[in-house]
């Protein structure tokens, strides 16, 4: 089956940039996602990318894809202390299941 | 658009008693449903599918008789937790999928509910 996998940490300063890396196994995955789950709370849908795109941009965040090396990327720009969370990538071959990575936790030094 | 609720955000209840949580979709038709289970960091575990009008589908390991799922309507699934014990206590997180004029569609989830069984 698939198996979807991120980095559990990541540590920016307010103002710069982050970049949240994942890597997937299956390559006949549709729909590649990123949710934001902050403490306590669900899951919120920031941005999903088609398997026939390789980059979607959506305000401060930018999503990359590389197909032939099943690896996607999140980059938000001007990280905020709001943006601290645990980002979870997730991939679906349409939309039935959906196999979410472990999550990487984002924190977000003012 | 796309808001999917969950009651209750949080229960608290004894070993052996049923708990029972709903999902809606508040502003579209969900033919599908999934049921999620998240344990502290954790990433989540899908744990069925639900069709409207149909018995759900459980992932394996996932035990039918103890997590019954009901979807009645195009718009609610509940998932009753019965005869809880501690080890059941975990983030359950519902989605809802619709079909858009024919292509399909993401899941939007909802808030969770935490059930904490003493």
């Amino acid at each position: 089956g698939e198996d979807v996998e991120q980095s559990l940490f990541l540590s920016v300063r307010e103002g710069d940039s982050s970049v949240i890396n994942c890597t997937y196994t299956d390559s006949s995955s549709t729909y590649l996602y990123w949710y934001k789950q902050e403490p306590g709370a669900g899951l919120q849908l920031l941005t999903y990318i088609f398997s026939n795109m390789d980059m979607k941009q959506d305000q401060r965040l930018t999503v990359l894809l590389n197909k032939k090396d099943k690896h996607l990327s999140l980059r938000i720009a001007d990280t905020q202390t709001g943006d601290s969370a645990i980002y979870f990538c997730a991939a679906s071959g349409g939309y039935q299941k959906v196999t979410f990575g472990i999550g990487t936790k984002l924190q977000v030094i003012p | 658009g796309a808001v999917v609720s969950q009651h209750p955000s949080w229960v608290i209840c004894k070993s052996g008693t049923s708990v029972k949580i709903e999902c809606r979709s508040l502003d579209f038709q969900a033919t599908t449903m999934f049921w999620y289970r998240q344990f502290p960091k954790q990433s989540l575990m899908l744990m069925a599918t639900s069709n409207e009008g149909s018995k759900a589908t459980y992932e394996q390991g996932v035990e039918k008789d103890k997590f019954l799922i009901n979807h009645a309507s195009l718009t609610l699934s509940t998932l009753t937790v019965t005869s809880a014990h501690p080890e059941d206590s975990s983030f359950y997180i519902c989605s809802a999928a619709r079909l858009a004029g024919g292509s399909t569609d993401t899941q939007y989830f909802g808030p969770g509910t935490r059930l904490t069984v003493l």
